[in-house]
């Protein structure tokens, strides 16, 4: 079955550290996204890229940082200049960067320890 | 900013009834789109309306857009336990090659046995 696959479910950072957060996509999508969500909130654009080896800021990317070097794979790190990481992160993937539906992924829990 | 707002914030209604809920935007939209979330998992594309089209439906969702007040309603007929989840409205508007889509924060929605 075509999905995205976010890894891990549940993640704990301590202070200081950078991690990774995994997303992998098997439906051929051009285009990626990274939402943060906090309780209560709306999803909020961390990074997006529309091509292989391109990527754009989103509307809260400090702190963050992306890559994507394949098709399939839009991994993102959450450095230690991120003061306030303790969040549910989205991935999502969509046919085209405009006029289509998002596909989602389960969703990664971080937590600062 | 968060374009779109859903309104109420929260709905519980009984099982067989109706369940509408309302979105409005401020800004020019290219298409709107509505995601279901259940709890702790990713979001779930319902529905996407165009802003030439005024209503699509999809199963039991009837979804209306009305560019002129700037807002959109989601109708589920005859609800069920499992329609339980929280509900997004989001607004995609894009110019050449860039597109924004931008998630409202919510509706709870509790549909009673």
């Amino acid at each position: 079955d075509g999905g995205i696959t976010q890894s891990p479910k549940y993640l704990f950072r301590k202070e200081g550290q950078n991690v990774t957060l995994s997303c992998e996509q098997n439906l051929n999508h051009d285009a990626m996204y990274w939402y943060r969500q906090d309780p209560g909130q709306g999803l909020r654009l961390i990074y997006y890229s529309q091509i292989v080896n391109d990527f754009q800021k989103g509307d809260i990317a400090e702190g963050y940082s992306v890559s994507r070097e394949k098709k399939e794979s839009f991994p993102l790190t959450v450095t230690s200049a991120q003061k306030n990481p303790t969040a549910f992160y989205l991935c999502a993937s969509s046919i085209s960067h405009q006029g289509a539906g998002y596909t989602f992924g389960s969703g990664t829990r971080l937590t600062v320890v | 900013s968060q374009q779109g707002e859903e309104d109420p914030q929260a709905l519980s209604i009984q099982e067989g009834e109706n369940a509408t809920m309302n979105c409005s935007y401020k800004t020019s939209i290219n298409n709107l789109q509505w995601y279901r979330q259940n709890s702790g998992r990713g979001l779930v594309h319902l529905i996407l309306i165009r802003s030439n089209e005024r209503e699509k439906h999809s199963g039991r969702l009837r979804v209306t857009l009305d560019t002129s007040k700037k807002s959109s309603s989601l109708l589920i007929t005859a609800s069920r336990a499992a329609d339980t989840a929280s509900y997004f409205c989001a607004t995609e508007y894009y110019t050449g090659a860039n597109s924004k889509l931008t998630f409202g924060k919510g509706i709870t929605l509790s549909v009673r046995p």
